[in-house]
């Protein structure tokens, strides 16, 4: 399965700025996403990351908000828009596995802070 | 509204003795399913998939199915203190082309030495 290095691992930001989080695989994936997990709670998706245009859109979720871009094959970054306490969450990154029928492999996470 | 539903927990079990996680999913056209173990500041890691009603076995691990009923479950046998974690129910959601996953909230599972 692939190999993903997520960063930065953690950041604590003040509110109303913006973070960036990278997500660089180590071969080709067709399909990454990006998710939220809040504390004790699951995975919500945010979007699906599309090489080459615009990131298809969890309800709830908005562009403004989370722009993603994806550039290749390989590379995906997810920025946190002015942010607010309530954005405070880990930020995980997928990618599908050597087909999509087994599965997700997940970057090691942002832990976002806001204050 | 699509769902997967998992009991919380925590669920604890002595060393050594077989810890059963349920799941239960309301698409009955979901096709693949998932298990994921997250240890406490980790991200999730697949553990299992199971695609065919019955059991899937590997190592400790065995995946049980049954579209019928619509749940999934996960044994795991002699378990160990190194198994405590949270485990993750996921479906595909075959109105995306089953690219897309649906994760259960998780049970905390406890194995006490």
């Amino acid at each position: 399965s692939a190999v993903i290095s997520q960063k930065p691992s953690r950041d604590i930001c003040q509110r109303g700025t913006s973070l960036t989080i990278q997500c660089q695989v180590d071969s080709q994936v067709t399909m990454m996403f990006w998710y939220r997990q809040q504390p004790g709670q699951s995975l919500t998706l945010i979007a699906t990351a599309n090489q080459g245009s615009e990131a298809t859109y969890e309800s709830g979720f908005v562009i403004d908000k989370f722009p993603i871009s994806r550039p290749n094959l390989t590379f995906s970054t997810l920025t946190v828009s002015n942010m607010s306490p309530e954005d405070s969450s880990i930020y995980l990154c997928s990618v599908e596995g050597p087909g999509l029928r087994y599965g997700y492999t997940f970057g090691s996470g942002t832990r976002l802070t806001v204050v | 509204q699509k769902e997967v539903e998992q009991n919380s927990g925590p669920l604890s079990v002595p060393e050594g003795a077989i810890a059963s996680l349920n799941c239960t999913y309301s698409d009955r056209g979901s096709q693949s399913f998932f298990w994921y173990r997250q240890y406490s500041g980790k991200s999730p890691e697949l553990i299992m998939f199971i695609y065919s009603n019955g059991d899937k076995e590997d190592g400790r691990f065995t995946a049980q199915l049954n579209k019928a009923s619509q749940y999934v479950s996960l044994l795991i046998r002699d378990s160990q203190p190194s198994d405590s974690a949270t485990y993750l129910c996921a479906v595909n959601d075959p109105h995306t082309g089953g690219f897309k996953t649906i994760f259960g909230a998780g049970t905390r599972l406890f194995v006490k030495a």
